[in-house]
């Protein structure tokens, strides 16, 4: 069965760079989240996407943007990245009311 | 803003022994899904068993089953016949609103040979 697909799988940049992440949802998964997991922490909610519209938006800085293109893929724009951005960034999906699933993650890493 | 509590930051189990890591949350829905994910080293996120507020029976998915205590807010996981692949971060998990995820700060689970 298809999953939640991630890349890259590993990303290395230096302080001040700009990263892009993707996402591929399960298909006709309507709604897609993107989750940030420090080391030896919990993930914490960035932002949500539903039918290519925020949904909703939690902790995520300015330096971050996101948006859900017309296949349903997301990406996650991260800029001026500091060294505390270096964490496992999850994309999840869903359809309306059931059940996430969650892909592997992109472990970035700002030197 | 709505917490998820596991307060049992480590927990250890023989193997073929049962387990159980508490979760409680704070809400002031009546309608709302919980949820266990597990995460072994290789850093995936996987669910383990979902329970739905509104049903009262407890959630069970093979060696995996919950404690769900509507009214005091719990919300535990029993893990039967524990096996060495068990061992992984646990966390607990309630949906915050727009189908968000809202964690616990997790419970590392070690089996003992």
């Amino acid at each position: 069965a298809a999953g939640v697909i991630q890349s890259p799988r590993h990303l290395i940049k230096e302080k001040r760079e700009t990263a892009t992440l993707k996402c591929y949802p399960i298909p006709r998964h309507d709604t897609v989240y993107w989750y940030q997991q420090g080391p030896g922490q919990d993930p914490q909610f960035l932002i949500s996407f539903y039918e290519k519209m925020q949904s909703d938006k939690g902790s995520i800085p300015d330096r971050f943007s996101a948006q859900q293109f017309s296949d349903y893929h997301s990406e996650l724009n991260m800029s001026s990245l500091e060294l505390g951005d270096s964490a496992l960034y999850f994309c999840a999906s869903s359809s309306r009311g059931e059940k996430l699933f969650f892909g592997s993650g992109t472990q970035l890493s700002v030197l | 803003a709505q917490t998820v509590t596991q307060s049992q930051p480590e927990m250890s189990v023989q193997e073929a022994e049962t387990v159980t890591l508490s979760c409680t949350y704070d809400t002031s829905e009546s309608d709302y899904y919980l949820f266990w994910y597990k995460q072994p080293p290789s850093r995936q996120m996987i669910l383990v068993i979902r329970q739905e507020a509104y049903k009262q029976q407890n959630a069970t998915e093979n060696r995996f089953s919950v404690n769900f205590q509507k009214a005091a807010k719990s919300f535990s996981l029993k893990i039967s016949d524990s096996q060495l692949g068990d061992a992984a971060m646990y966390f607990c998990a309630k949906e915050g609103g727009s189908e968000k995820l809202v964690f616990g700060k997790g419970t590392k689970l070690t089996v003992n040979p």
